[in-house]
């Protein structure tokens, strides 16, 4: 399977504690980004990133959230301290090097907290 | 305002009808549109991805962009069952490169067999 890969699939944590959420893109892609889908919302950007770069962390909350994607191995989502507000679905994306080139997705890791 | 406004719906037509979705959008800076489909604990699926104005056909799907009237649409020509889903327009403006998407929150449709 050569589509962006996410795990896990489902995360459940209690509150206090950190998630990490993993993202493989697709194969040749080097460009990540990371969206969150609330219950009954559209998908919301959070942040874009390049190898070992981020590009744009506008939609990233200001506290307790980061990213990477390091020059070997898949892009990480960092929640640190989850809140109950925290529970969503949270989804990766990909695309190509070469400019505007369409965002492919993976099917996400629901988080849940306790 | 929202950037991107999308009727939510639900939508419910009976299997070999045409459906019609739209996305209405308020920034003219906006040049790249989108169509991705959803099927439940799923990720987004892409199905159409245009960028001028004008018609784009892939089967039974046509995506329709109105520039002026910042108007998209998508049509499904001869609806299955299987379509049943969440169709979510996605738009972009840059010329400059790989930019976040600002989606609609997608209109939940399903086909009566």
């Amino acid at each position: 399977n050569a589509g962006v890969m996410q795990n896990p699939r489902h995360l459940v944590r209690r509150r206090g504690q950190e998630a990490r959420l993993r993202c493989s893109p697709m194969k040749g892609h080097s460009h990540v980004y990371w969206y969150r889908q609330l219950p009954e919302e559209g998908l919301k950007f959070m942040v874009y990133l390049q190898k070992e770069n981020i590009i744009d962390e506008s939609g990233m909350p200001k506290e307790r959230f980061s990213a990477e994607f390091p020059k070997e191995g898949p892009s990480i989502l960092r929640i640190q301290q989850v809140v109950r507000g925290d529970s969503a679905a949270y989804f990766c994306a990909s695309s190509g090097t070469t400019d505007n080139q369409p965002q492919h997705f993976g099917d996400g890791t629901r988080l849940s907290i306790l | 305002q929202k950037e991107v406004e999308q009727d939510p719906g639900p939508l419910s037509v009976p299997e070999g009808a045409i459906v019609s979705l739209n996305c209405t959008y308020s920034n003219s800076a906006f040049q790249y549109f989108m169509w991705y489909r959803q099927y439940s604990r799923k990720g987004p699926e892409l199905l159409m991805y245009t960028y001028s104005s004008g018609n784009k056909e892939d089967g039974r799907f046509t995506a329709q962009v109105d520039k002026s009237s910042k108007y998209i649409s998508l049509f499904i020509r001869d609806s299955q069952p299987s379509d049943s889903a969440t169709y979510l327009c996605a738009i972009y403006g840059s010329n400059f490169g790989n930019e976040k998407l600002t989606f609609g929150t997608g209109t939940r449709l399903t086909i009566i067999p």
